[in-house]
C-alpha cells in the first residue's frame, strides 16, 4: 500500500537559519497536504498541493511538489521561534486514501 | 465558534477496562476521522466515518470500536483488546465525502495513560 516516508525526523536549527523537511512517497499522489502542530497541540492545515511541480508561498515557508508527484518539500526562510512544532505531510493516492508521514520536529535555538 | 471538541483531555484508566473518548463537531462536516499519534510515528488512521451509522476501518483498527448515530459525534472506544492503548488520540472532519483531498480540522486532542 501507499507509504509516506518523511526526513528528518528531527531538525535543530539556530534562530535565522533555513529549515527543510522532505517528504517521498513510494507511489504517485494525487495531491498533499502539509501541517503544523505545536508543542501540546493538534495539527493544523497549512497548504494543499494538487499540481505536478507545484511551488506555493506563505511569508516564508516555501512548498514545493515534484514533477513526478512524488515528494514534496517544506523550506522555512530565516526561521524564528514561532516556527518551533512539528510539520507533517500528508497525502492522498488516487482512492483519497490519506497517509500522514511520521513528522519532523523542529527546534529553534533564540 | 466552529470546531472540534474532544473530552477529556487527559484520561487515566486501569488495565483491562474499556474506556470511550468523545468527539463532537458543529462544522457540519459529513466525515470525521480518528487517529493515534505515538511519538516519533506520525498519525495512524483508527477509523473513519463517511456518513451517520456507517463507518470503516482504517489502518489499525483491532482493539478499538466507534459509532456514528449523529452527524455531530463520533466517539472511540478503547477496549481491554487494544495491547498498547496509552497514546494520544486525534479526532478529525472534512467537510465532504471521502478522505481527501479535503482539509482536515483537528480536535485538541485526549491523551490516554492505562497503566
Amino acid at each position: 500500500g501507499q507509504q509516506v516516508m518523511q526526513i528528518p525526523q528531527y531538525q535543530h536549527v539556530q534562530e535565522g537559519e533555513d529549515f527543510t523537511t522532505y517528504c517521498n512517497s513510494s507511489t504517485t499522489l494525487s495531491n498533499i497536504q502539509w501541517y503544523k502542530q505545536r508543542p501540546g497541540g493538534h495539527p493544523v492545515f497549512l497548504i494543499q498541493l494538487v499540481k505536478s511541480g507545484e511551488v506555493k508561498k506563505q511569508k516564508r515557508l516555501t512548498f514545493q511538489f515534484g514533477e513526478a508527484k512524488k515528494n514534496s518539500s517544506l523550506h522555512i526562510t530565516a526561521t524564528q521561534t514561532t516556527d518551533v512544532g512539528t510539520y507533517f505531510c500528508a497525502g492522498s493516492g488516487n482512492n483519497n486514501d490519506m497517509r500522514f508521514g511520521a513528522g519532523t520536529r523542529l527546534t529553534v535555538k533564540p | 465558534d466552529g470546531g472540534i471538541t474532544q473530552s477529556p483531555k487527559y484520561l487515566f484508566r486501569k488495565e483491562g477496562q474499556n474506556v470511550t473518548l468523545s468527539c463532537e463537531q458543529n462544522l457540519n462536516h459529513d466525515a470525521m476521522y480518528w487517529y493515534r499519534q505515538d511519538p516519533g510515528q506520525g498519525l495512524r488512521l483508527i477509523y473513519y466515518s463517511q456518513i451517520v451509522n456507517d463507518f470503516q476501518k482504517g489502518d489499525i483498527a483491532e482493539g478499538y470500536s466507534v459509532s456514528r448515530e449523529k452527524k455531530e459525534s463520533f466517539p472511540l472506544t478503547v477496549t481491554s483488546a487494544q495491547k498498547n492503548p496509552t497514546a494520544f488520540y486525534l479526532c478529525a472532519s472534512t467537510p465532504g465525502l471521502g478522505r481527501g483531498p479535503y482539509e482536515q480540522y483537528f480536535g485538541p486532542g485526549t491523551r490516554l495513560t492505562v497503566t
